[in-house]
């Protein structure tokens, strides 16, 4: 079983829809979990970072299940340049030390 | 201050023949990571330091690829006899501790002929 796994889309919605991304990983023991977003052939940046709690960052929203080992992004009112891909990252420990491990990424198109 | 700066950008090398390539993480940031990404992949971890030891190198696909990284600072990435599946973006990254943001360079795109 993969470390962390996503749908891999493409999810083509139109401006102003509302959409959701899961994510769910195997390492009971990861401590921290985060949202990154990739455009076409940049390097990934950080999105947002997800709390016990569930967090909001404008139109963004990120919760986590640790009983379930899931979390998910929602993104309301999608813009055109919400088009990327959104990479779920957890932090499993390893030897000690925590490494951020990468979901494939899910793809979004949003079209007018 | 700068970001995270990989060297070369791109890398053109015939089978065979051994590449480095290089990583400057951001001053300060303890962690680092290397990464690999094929064209419409996902990130494959490959190697992570913290400070100079690599408590992880689980994800380094054969005994081909080394890495190291001295006084806390730069890492190099060695590819020995490369072969064609060795062709993708080698991504390094780093952060003030694991469970921080991790800033990313722009990439090494190599490609092995």
């Amino acid at each position: 079983r993969k470390e962390v796994e996503q749908d891999p889309g493409p999810f083509n919605v139109p401006e102003g829809a509302t959409v959701a991304f899961n994510c769910t990983y195997s390492n009971s023991a990861s401590q921290s979990f985060f949202w990154y977003r990739q455009d076409c052939r940049k390097e990934p940046k950080l999105l947002m970072s997800v709390y016990s709690s569930g967090n909001e960052d404008g139109r963004f929203t990120a919760q986590l299940n640790r009983a379930s080992q899931y979390i998910s992004l929602l993104i309301r009112d999608s813009k055109l340049s919400d088009s990327a891909t959104y990479l779920c990252v957890v932090t499993p420990l390893s030897g000690g030390y925590n490494k951020l491990i990468f979901g494939a990424g899910t793809r979004l198109a949003v079209h007018p | 201050g700068a970001g995270v700066s990989q060297s070369p950008s791109n890398k053109v090398t015939e089978k065979g023949k051994d590449v480095e390539l290089r990583c400057d993480p951001i001053s300060g940031h303890t962690a680092l990571y290397w990464y690999r990404q094929s064209l419409g992949q996902g990130l494959e971890f490959l190697i992570y330091f913290q400070g100079n030891s690599a408590p992880d190198k689980s994800g380094l696909p054969s005994d081909r690829f080394s890495a190291e990284r001295t006084g806390g600072s730069v890492s190099t990435l060695t590819i020995q006899r490369t072969q064609q599946e060795d062709s993708a973006v080698y991504l390094c990254a780093s952060s003030v501790q694991f469970d921080t943001e991790a800033f990313f360079g722009q990439g090494t795109r190599l490609t092995v002929v």
